[in-house]
């Protein structure tokens, strides 16, 4: 399986926008970029996913290299209900996803 | 309101004492899998299934079974546990068709084995 790099923790002021940065320089043709959090305490959700083309939702954007051997999850204005761990992982079609340690951000008041 | 219910929250049992983790979702998804977490090693997935009676193993299986009888259901047995399977275990559900959607995970089962 393809793997991901993460940094392991990151912080950031709250109202302030976060980078998540993930490098993944094995990612294959038909591999979706996904990237979920975990809350303390809950099982992980869902955040976004996109494939080669920049991605928004209501909770994130999700920007991807041209060459698809990076990808960067933003969060336009940390809440310190963001506090999470967030997992960057790949997977083609999703069916298998392998989570790594992802990185743990932490929000400051 | 759609979800992933898992059961029980909570568990405390003893060495070789067979227990059953039950999975439920209500959103008629075909793929459902098992996942564990540890500190220091993330999310391992143990076991997934594509389908009713379509299960195929994950990354750490050792030590578990399970079944997909319906599709709502995939429970997690673990015949005969040891302290080594202590863990936060979590069940998740998506759709298997089309392109890829989201992974709805339940609010995990923390189990402990003495």
């Amino acid at each position: 399986d393809a793997k991901t790099t993460q940094p392991n923790s990151m912080e950031s002021n709250e109202e302030e926008p976060v980078h998540l940065p993930c490098n993944h320089s094995t990612i294959s043709g038909t591999d979706y970029i996904h990237w979920y959090r975990q809350l303390p305490s809950q099982g992980p959700e869902y955040v976004i996913h996109g494939l080669t083309s920049n991605v928004n939702n209501r909770m994130a954007s999700l920007a991807i290299a041209e060459d698809r051997k990076s990808s960067t999850l933003i969060l336009h204005r940390a809440t310190l209900r963001d506090a999470a761990v967030y997992y960057c992982i790949l997977g083609a079609g999703s069916y298998q996803l392998t989570f790594g340690k992802g990185t743990k951000l932490s929000v400051i008041p | 309101e759609a979800q992933v219910t898992q059961n029980p929250r909570y568990l405390i049992t003893v060495t070789g004492k067979k227990l059953t983790v039950t999975c439920s979702q209500n959103m008629n998804h075909e793929y459902m899998s098992w996942y564990r977490q540890d500190p220091g090693l993330g999310l391992r997935q143990i076991y997934y299934s594509m389908n009713v009676e379509v299960t195929d193993k994950g990354d750490v299986p050792e030590g578990y079974k399970v079944s997909r009888k319906e599709k709502r259901n995939f429970p997690l047995i673990l015949e005969s546990p040891s302290p080594n399977q202590t863990s936060l275990y979590f069940c998740a559900s998506r759709r298997a068709k089309g392109p890829p959607g989201e992974l709805f995970f339940g609010e995990g089962s923390r189990l402990t084995v003495l």
